[in-house]
Order: structure tokens, then C-alpha cells, then sequence
């Protein structure tokens, strides 16, 4: 376990809705990163978050939008849902993000079906 | 464009040192090098990190060559329990780039 969580772990939905995907970071982790996974593909790099404020963005569409709250838990809201937006979703956390030596600690993502 | 590429694939016996390498050419000064575990349906798991030179912890080793350009992690005396695939990450401030990973399979 460690000790991030996301939820939901599973959510099915039709194209064009829109879903919300809920993580929290482990205790004392400032930052927080989303990454989408599609079937049998690598990791793509979304956006990271560090202490409520965005730190770096990869390859998020317009379509998706990210929050890092004052509890430093995060949400990625997935919008105009379609079919090729099915993937796992991974939230990671580390004890800081203002450089590339912090570990990432993975939760154990959202599995997002598009119908 | 900075990218980072891996082996597809390889595969390996029971036993045997297994050397997985990345190759990031265009790696900036402020990068580090991390490489992660995945198991199928499970969130990446933190293996090894390194700047340069070389790094050793209890599961593998990472090796960094002086230019940087590329890096090569190395699993000694793998079991089957190492079957899964390993991600390389070159990653600073504001810059994540992960190799579309190597998927080892390790045979009895």
C-alpha cells in the first residue's frame, strides 16, 4: 500500500458525459501528478500539481482539467467523455515536486470505461 | 523534443543478471533518472533513482555513463517474480518524460 488513494476504482460512463476522478496524497506529500494509461500503452504524463498551484503540464487535452485543493487532495475532471478517453488513471504523490528527485508514490488508479 | 526510449521488450531465465537500458540524448543538466516496476493493473512501484555514476540499493543497480545520455538498470539474479514492466523516467521542475517502457519476461 502506498498510501495514496484514489476513487472510484472503476466508473463507466457514456461519450460526452463528464466524470471526476478524487485523489489523496499520502500524509505530508505536497504534490501530486496525474497520469493516464491506456490498454497495453506506456504512461502518459497529464499534469502535476505542487502545494495547490500547477507545476507542469504534459500531454493533458482541453478537455481535461485539474485542482490541487487546500487539503492538497486533487480531482481530474475528464469532460466531453469519448470513446479513446478509456485508460486507468494514476494519481502519484511525492514530498516535494520543485525538481526531479522525489520518488512518486502511485495509487491504485481509476479504471475509466467510455460506452 | 526530448525524448526517451526503452527496449519493447526482453526476456530472461530464472537466475540470470538482466541489464535494461534507456537512452535519453537530450537529458538536461537538472534531470534526474528514475526507474519504475509495473505489475499489470497496479499503480508503478519506485525502483531506483541516480544522477550519475553508479547506484546500488537491495534490489538492482542503475548505471549512468558520464555523458548521461543514457542509463542502464541492472537486476541481479531475477525470478519470476520480476516479470513486469520497467519504466524509465527523466524527469526535473515543470519536466516529466517516461520511456513507453520494457515489458520483461522471465522464464523457469
Amino acid at each position: 500500500d502506498s498510501g495514496v488513494t484514489q476513487t472510484p476504482k472503476h466508473l463507466i460512463t457514456a461519450t460526452g458525459q463528464r466524470v471526476t476522478l478524487r485523489c489523496s496524497p499520502r500524509s505530508g506529500d505536497l504534490s501530486v501528478y496525474w497520469y493516464q494509461q491506456s490498454l497495453d500503452q506506456g504512461l502518459q504524463f497529464l499534469i502535476q500539481y505542487y502545494n495547490g498551484e500547477e507545476r507542469a503540464k504534459g500531454n493533458i487535452l482541453e478537455r481535461f482539467s485539474a485542482q490541487q485543493f487546500p487539503d492538497l487532495h486533487s480531482e481530474l475532471n475528464l469532460s466531453s467523455l469519448e470513446l479513446g478517453d478509456s485508460a486507468l488513471y494514476f494519481c502519484a504523490s511525492s514530498v516535494d515536486g520543485t525538481s526531479g528527485k522525489y520518488e512518486q508514490f502511485f495509487g491504485p488508479g481509476t479504471r475509466l470505461t467510455v460506452l | 523534443l526530448a525524448k526517451t526510449t526503452q527496449p519493447i521488450s526482453m526476456d530472461s531465465y530464472e537466475g540470470q543478471e538482466v541489464n535494461i537500458t534507456c537512452s535519453h540524448n537530450n537529458i538536461a543538466t537538472n534531470d534526474y533518472i528514475t526507474w519504475y516496476q509495473q505489475f499489470p493493473s497496479q499503480g508503478p512501484r519506485f525502483i531506483i533513482q541516480g544522477y550519475k555514476t553508479k547506484v546500488t540499493n537491495e534490489v538492482a543497480s542503475l548505471f549512468i555513463p558520464a555523458d548521461r545520455k543514457s542509463s542502464t538498470l541492472s537486476l541481479p539474479r531475477v525470478s519470476l517474480s520480476d516479470t513486469a514492466v520497467y519504466y524509465c523516467l527523466v524527469a526535473s521542475a515543470r519536466k516529466l518524460i517516461f520511456g513507453q517502457g520494457t515489458e520483461l519476461s522471465v522464464k523457469p
